[in-house]
Order: C-alpha cells, then sequence, then structure tokens
C-alpha cells in the first residue's frame, strides 16, 4: 500500500486527551513492532515522539503515548498544550520491498 | 545533528545534488534517509544508504529517479537529479535512521530541510 491511513484531522481542548489512529495492514504494522510517530510544526524539521510503537526517546514528554493493536498503532497525548498544535505522522517497517511506509498525516488544533 | 545544504531553485531539465553533513556521532554506522514532502502534502521516504558499505535501497518508485550516495570523509550523504521535472518540487528531508537493517528503526534526527523549486 502506499501510506498508511491516518484521519486527516483531530481537535481537542487544553488539558483534554485526544488519540490519533495509523491504520495499516498485516504487512506492515501488524507484522513488526517498528512504528514511530512524529510531530512536524511546519518550517521545522520533524520530531520523533514514540518508537517501537511505545518507546519514548529521551526528552518526550510522558503526556505522549503509543499503542499497538491488530494493524492498528495509536499516538495518545494527554493534557493537551498549545504547543502540541502540529501535523503528526506515524510511520512504520513494510517488510524488505518497500521497507518505510508514513501514514498521510494528521492535524491536530488545540481548541 | 544533520545540516542540510540551502535552498535551490532549477529549470526543468538541469542536475541537483543537495547534501546532508553530520557531526557528533560516528558517520558511517548509522543509514541516513531521504524523506520527500510536496507542497501540501504528508512524507514519503525515498531512499536509505548505509555510509559504512555504502548500500543503497530505494522506494520503487524513486529507484531510477534519484541518486543517494555518501562520502565518509567528510562525514555528509546526497541525493541528486540527473534531470529535474515540476514534479520534483518538495522540501526534502534527510534522517538518521537507527537499527540494524534499512528501514528497520525509528528516524532519530533530522535534518533542518532543503526546499527544491523547479520551474521553468
Amino acid at each position: 500500500q502506499s501510506a498508511l491511513t491516518q484521519p486527516a484531522s483531530v481537535s481537542g481542548s487544553l488539558k483534554q486527551s485526544i488519540t490519533i489512529s495509523c491504520i495499516g495492514t498485516s504487512s506492515d504494522v501488524g507484522s513488526y513492532n517498528l512504528v514511530s510517530w512524529y510531530q512536524h510544526h511546519p518550517g521545522k524539521a520533524p520530531k520523533l515522539m514514540i518508537y517501537e510503537g511505545s518507546k519514548r526517546p529521551s526528552g518526550v514528554s510522558n503526556r505522549f503515548s503509543g499503542s499497538k493493536s491488530g494493524n492498528t498503532a495509536s499516538l495518545t497525548i494527554s493534557g493537551l498544550q498549545a504547543e502540541d498544535e502540529a501535523d503528526y505522522y506515524c510511520c512504520s517497517y513494510a517488510g524488505s520491498i518497500t521497507l518505510v511506509i508514513f501514514g498521510g498525516g494528521t492535524k491536530l488544533t488545540v481548541l | 545533528q544533520l545540516v542540510q545544504s540551502g535552498g535551490e531553485v532549477k529549470k526543468p531539465g538541469e542536475s541537483l545534488k543537495i547534501s546532508c553533513k553530520a557531526s557528533g556521532y560516528s558517520f558511517p554506522n548509522y543509514w541516513i534517509a531521504w524523506v520527500r514532502q510536496m507542497p501540501g502534502k504528508g512524507l514519503e521516504w525515498m531512499g536509505t544508504i548505509y555510509p559504512g558499505d555504502s548500500e543503497t535501497t530505494y522506494r520503487p518508485s524513486f529507484k531510477g529517479q534519484v541518486t543517494v550516495s555518501a562520502d565518509k570523509s567528510v562525514s555528509t550523504a546526497f541525493l541528486q537529479w540527473s534531470s529535474l521535472k515540476a514534479s520534483d518540487t518538495a522540501m526534502y528531508y534527510c534522517a538518521r535512521q537507527k537499527g540494524t537493517a534499512a528501514g528497520g528503526g525509528e528516524f532519530d534526527i533530522w535534518g533542518q530541510g532543503t526546499v527544491v523549486t523547479v520551474s521553468s
């Protein structure tokens, strides 16, 4: 497939929680524990937020968490803050031919 | 960190080589990927190189369209086109990939991006 499926947009109020889904297939998300999530503010470099499905790099707030069930990965952001407003992309290993596949991206709006 | 070369404005049919200079880590020992973002679109993996032995893998749709290379002596990876098209207009990012296999790990360090504009 050409891209993992993410909602085009989600929104939430300050201090609330939101979850972004990332739907793949048994050839990518469902087969490997290699889903990562990136935060992208326009004009800046993307930033790694979650790797290997649920691990947080050093320095990333524990308000960000990741999970996976079957062919669907999810990113949850709790206690929304204004600076969380950005585009979020999921990414998965997809085998030895395709190798890497990104989601279409989700624009998060913090109300 | 990864520092990319500056933005470029080119005409269709021209060639181009953009760069991504690494510092602060052992350049030969980590994969470097190139990621495209077309205007108003999402991220798209293009290809990956392991500078240690120059092993390179491309997304099928980019194979033959671009060339990824690396020069260990200057800790720099490159992305080049021999004949640009208007559809190559995009932001291009390089990113360090962790893990032992191409594509098999997260992108933990990103360059700031290089804007390429192709217009007659």
